[in-house]
């Protein structure tokens, strides 16, 4: 079946220092690919999607590219702030399904 | 837009008791999904419906644990009798579709179970 593998968490970093979050992908078929974020006490929201491969979405200064040949989406930031501070989450939906399968999560810290 | 609503915030009950939790999708969304979320486990789908119909339930942990859609607006999700080990906090999300396989969830602030 369907999964997504993120990088294990916790991830701290320094502010303004690049951020890359790892993620790959297992679909039978083509899938749309989704970062969500999840700030502290929150639901989680939308940051970024791809549906086609090649493409690359992008939010906030956050990008991710759709790489079908290494079936990976890593998300990227230039320089992270401390409002970054948050739980990251990479996820598919296949087939015009609307049903979204999650990674375990990335818990990242900033530190100014 | 409000977003997703769900209530209450934060319910604390004791074991054995009922609980049911509530939900107020996006107007104009079709599905509506529920998760739960804890440390052990992440983040879980149990249900979702279309048009107020249950497509998938798969996830749901079991027969303590039931769903309802009655309305467009509106759905519940009920634990009877609720166990030590349903503490978790329970995501609400409705989805909107873009065009052919485009979708996007939107998640509401979750309802924190804590069973004692």
């Amino acid at each position: 079946g369907d999964s997504v593998t993120q990088m294990e968490g916790p991830v701290t970093l320094s502010e303004e220092a690049f951020l890359t979050i790892n993620c790959t992908y297992t679909a039978t078929g083509y899938p749309s690919l989704f970062w969500y974020v999840q700030y502290p006490g929150e639901g989680l929201q939308l940051l970024l999607k791809a549906t086609k491969a090649d493409d690359k979405g992008s939010n906030k200064g956050f990008e991710a590219t759709y790489r079908k040949e290494t079936t990976s989406f890593h998300l990227e930031k230039g320089s992270v702030q401390v409002s970054d501070s948050a739980v990251y989450f990479c996820a598919l939906s296949e087939g015009g399904n609307e049903k979204l399968t999650f990674g375990t999560g990335t818990r990242l810290t900033i530190i100014p | 837009d409000a977003g997703v609503i769900q209530s209450p915030r934060h319910e604390v009950t004791e074991m054995g008791q009922e609980v049911t939790l509530r939900c107020k999708p996006i107007s104009g969304h079709n599905s509506l999904f529920w998760y739960r979320q804890t440390m052990m486990r992440g983040l879980e789908l149990l249900i979702y419906f279309n048009n107020n119909v249950p497509i998938d339930d798969s996830g749901m942990p079991e027969d303590r644990f039931s769903a309802k859609m009655p309305n467009a607006s509106f759905s519940t999700l009920k634990i009877q009798p609720s166990e030590p080990r349903d503490s978790a906090v329970y995501f609400c999300a409705s989805s909107l579709r873009l065009g052919a396989g485009d979708y996007e969830q939107y998640f509401g602030p979750g309802t924190r179970l804590t069973v004692t």
